[in-house]
C-alpha cells in the first residue's frame, strides 16, 4: 500500500515555467488537497477537493489550477511559475467521513528562479 | 486564518511529559480538535482528536477543558524523536461531500525534546 505519492521530489523551475507537480493515493479516498510550507508560515492550504469532478479554493489558491478527473489522482498547476511559488509542497488525501484523518505524501521540493 | 492559538516554540526534557496547549476560544459545538505533527521536513502525522471527553491513544494524550476553549496535548515520556512541530487544528467532524472542508493548519508549536 503506496499511501500518498508525490512526485517529483525536487523541481527547479525558471521563472515563467510551467508544469504540474503530481498527487496519487490509492487508499480510494474522497478529499485531496494541497498545501504549500514556507519557512515560518506552517502549512497553508491551496486548494481542495471532496470528490472527483469538484474543487475548491482554499487560503492561498493564486497562481495554482487544480483538476479532479479520477478519485486517485489530485495535479496541482503551475502555469506561469514566480519565485514566491518557491516551497515544499505537501499533498494529502482522507476519507469523506466524520472524524476522518488526513494522511500526507512526502513532499515536492520547489525552486523557481 | 486558523482558529486556533499554540505557543511558537516550547521546550521539554527528555523522559519528561510533554505538555503542548492550544487555545481554541472560538470554537463551536460541532468542531472537533485536532492534533498533528511534522518531524522535520516530512509529511504530517496524526496524532489524535477529540470533541469534548479526553481522549488517550499509543501516542498522546488530549486533555480538553469543559468549556471547550482549550486543550493540551499531552507526551507522556517525551523522547528525541518527538522533537518536531505540533499542530492543533479545529474542524467540524466530516459530513459527505461537505464542500466548506478546509483543513487550516497555522504554524504549530516547535517542540525541542532537550538530552
Amino acid at each position: 500500500n503506496a499511501g500518498v505519492t508525490q512526485t517529483p521530489k525536487f523541481q527547479v523551475l525558471k521563472t515563467g515555467q510551467s508544469m504540474t507537480l503530481q498527487c496519487a493515493q490509492d487508499m480510494n479516498h474522497e478529499y485531496m488537497s494541497w498545501y504549500r510550507q514556507d519557512p515560518g508560515m506552517g502549512l497553508r492550504l491551496i486548494h481542495y477537493s471532496v470528490g472527483a469532478g469538484i474543487t475548491d479554493q482554499g487560503e492561498v489558491p493564486n497562481g495554482y489550477n487544480v483538476s479532479r478527473s479520477t478519485t486517485e489522482d489530485f495535479p496541482l498547476r503551475l502555469l506561469s511559475a514566480a519565485p514566491s511559488q518557491t516551497s515544499v509542497y505537501f499533498c494529502a488525501s482522507k476519507i469523506v467521513a466524520t472524524n476522518e484523518k488526513l494522511f500526507f505524501g512526502s513532499g515536492t521540493q520547489l525552486s523557481v528562479l | 486564518d486558523a482558529k486556533t492559538t499554540q505557543p511558537p516554540s516550547m521546550d521539554c526534557a527528555e523522559g519528561r511529559a510533554a505538555n503542548l496547549p492550544c487555545n481554541h476560544s472560538t470554537i463551536s459545538g460541532n468542531e472537533y480538535v485536532y492534533w498533528y505533527r511534522q518531524i522535520h521536513s516530512q509529511g504530517p502525522q496524526y496524532i489524535i482528536h477529540g470533541l469534548k471527553n479526553n481522549e488517550t491513544n499509543e501516542m498522546a494524550s488530549l486533555i480538553i477543558t469543559e468549556d471547550r476553549k482549550s486543550s493540551t496535548l499531552i507526551l507522556p515520556h517525551a523522547t528525541l524523536r518527538d522533537t518536531a512541530v505540533y499542530y492543533c487544528i479545529v474542524r467540524v467532524g466530516g459530513s459527505l461531500k461537505n464542500r466548506d472542508d478546509k483543513i487550516i493548519f497555522g504554524k504549530g508549536t516547535r517542540l525541542h525534546i532537550l538530552p
